[in-house]
């Protein structure tokens, strides 16, 4: 069974600070995709990186898939109230599913 | 704007009552998904359809079910509910097997 465990659960930062949320697994992943969601939403797709050491950049968001497409990382640089919200990787399989890690909750203080 | 719209937003329901949670996407995708969303959990995948009239179980299949009679229409059925399927029920598509998937703004259900 493939499983991604996603750290940290929760993290409450100031406005400013800089953080990253590793996403690791023993298994290869085809690709892997990390989601934002927000109070009341459905997640939404971020960024898909399929490459191993494939970084990609979403303004101050970088995120990163590990050279054997095993792991993941999510920076991101001065933190802002916007940021706040649940983030999400998940990894394609190749039974067309994807698979979820547990969600990294972010507050972000003014 | 492509959207998957899901029939309720909240939902209480009585134990042993049959409850239908339907999900319409607009955006002509064969692979349609529900799953569960509890903390600490992340999303657990009930049941997924690649195709009208097909379904394949995931992870959390038990006293549910699923229907597909449409390509855009896909249906979870809890044939008799139960307090601990208490959660948020989130429904997606996606166009690709394995791709982005998109998803709607999740049906809060609570069953007392």
């Amino acid at each position: 069974t493939q499983l991604l465990e996603q750290s940290p659960q929760f993290l409450s930062i100031q406005e400013g600070e800089n953080l990253t949320v590793y996403c690791n697994s023993s298994s290869v992943f085809s690709s892997l995709q990390w989601y934002r969601q927000e109070p009341g939403e459905g997640p939404v797709l971020l960024v898909t990186v399929v490459t191993g050491g494939e970084v990609k950049k979403l303004k101050r968001l970088t995120f990163q898939f590990g050279d054997a497409r095993k792991d993941s990382s999510l920076h991101i640089t001065a933190a802002q109230p916007g940021d706040t919200g649940l983030y999400l990787c998940a990894g394609g399989s190749n039974t067309g599913k994807l698979i979820f890690g547990q969600g990294t909750t972010l507050q972000v203080k003014p | 704007d492509v959207k998957v719209t899901q029939s309720s937003r909240y939902l209480v329901k009585r134990t042993g009552e049959k409850v239908f949670l339907e999900c319409v996407q607009d955006m002509d995708h064969e692979n349609m998904f529900w799953y569960r969303q509890d903390p600490g959990l992340g999303l657990r995948l009930i049941y997924f359809s690649y195709d009208v009239k097909m379904k394949e179980k995931g992870d959390i299949p038990e006293g549910y079910s699923v229907s597909r009679e449409k390509k855009e229409r896909f249906s979870l059925i809890l044939e008799s509910a139960s307090t601990n399927q208490t959660s948020m029920y989130l429904c997606a598509s996606s166009l690709f097997s394995g791709g982005e998937q998109f998803f709607g703004p999740g049906t809060r259900l609570t069953v007392l």
